[in-house]
């Protein structure tokens, strides 16, 4: 596609369910980013994929975070039990190669009551 | 923790005015890239200026980087009020294929 999409644009879940967050890149980008966002700061990084693999997942805060992306082009990131504390925008982001520029998507607006 | 960090957090001018934001890092890069953000929702790349480059234009946007001093600066000439938004610098670090975020500055253009 044009841009990087990202679906659901926002999720309401209840604290303990699983969520999916979906990411669909700019078609031959082979780099592809997850970060996180919270009111008032800066995006934090979560984990980059090369391809297929997962190059850095150093910012995954805990085991409760997981993502794919099993044919090197759409993401998905998976929260389970979700807590209150994990409310926040998702961002994906892609670029052509490791170095290059991101393009973003809208990101997600994931808020857990 | 955050890699780079803008100052100041917080600026507003007038219409026509230009605009300067800095930003800090504290590790070798291999480049720096600034974005900005509008509602809080999806950011834009505006340049990318590599660790063997000194400065870089694009439009109104003049981007320089001294990477003796760690710092970068976005100035943004003939300010609009359409310019209004966040706007962060990201380091991509020499080994980390990734960039990190500073917490961004926040620009007010009035009409």
């Amino acid at each position: 596609g044009a841009g990087v999409s990202q679906t659901p644009s926002n999720k309401v879940t209840e604290k303990g369910k699983y969520v999916e967050l979906r990411c669909d890149p700019i078609s031959g980008h082979t780099a592809l980013y997850w970060y996180r966002q919270s009111l008032g700061q800066g995006p934090e990084f979560l984990i980059y994929f090369q391809g297929t693999g997962a190059a850095d997942d150093s910012g995954l805060p805990n085991d409760r975070f997981f993502a794919v992306r099993p044919e090197g082009s759409v993401s998905t990131l998976k929260i389970q039990r979700t807590e209150r504390g994990d409310s926040a925008v998702y961002l994906c982001a892609s670029s052509l190669t490791r170095g290059d520029g991101y393009t973003f998507g809208s990101g997600t607006r994931l808020t857990v009551v | 923790s955050q890699q780079g960090e803008e100052d100041p957090q917080a600026l507003s001018i007038q219409e026509g005015e230009n605009a300067t934001m800095n930003c800090s890092y504290k590790t070798s890069i291999n480049n720096l890239q600034w974005y900005r953000q509008n509602s809080g929702r999806g950011l834009v790349h505006l340049i990318l200026i590599r660790s063997n480059e000194r400065e870089k234009h694009s439009g109104r946007l003049r981007v320089t980087l001294d990477t003796s001093k760690k710092s970068s600066s976005l100035l943004i000439t003939a300010s609009r009020a359409a310019d209004t938004a966040s706007y962060f610098c990201a380091t991509d670090g020499s080994n980390a294929g990734k960039s990190t975020f500073g917490d961004g500055t926040t620009l007010t253009v009035k009409p």
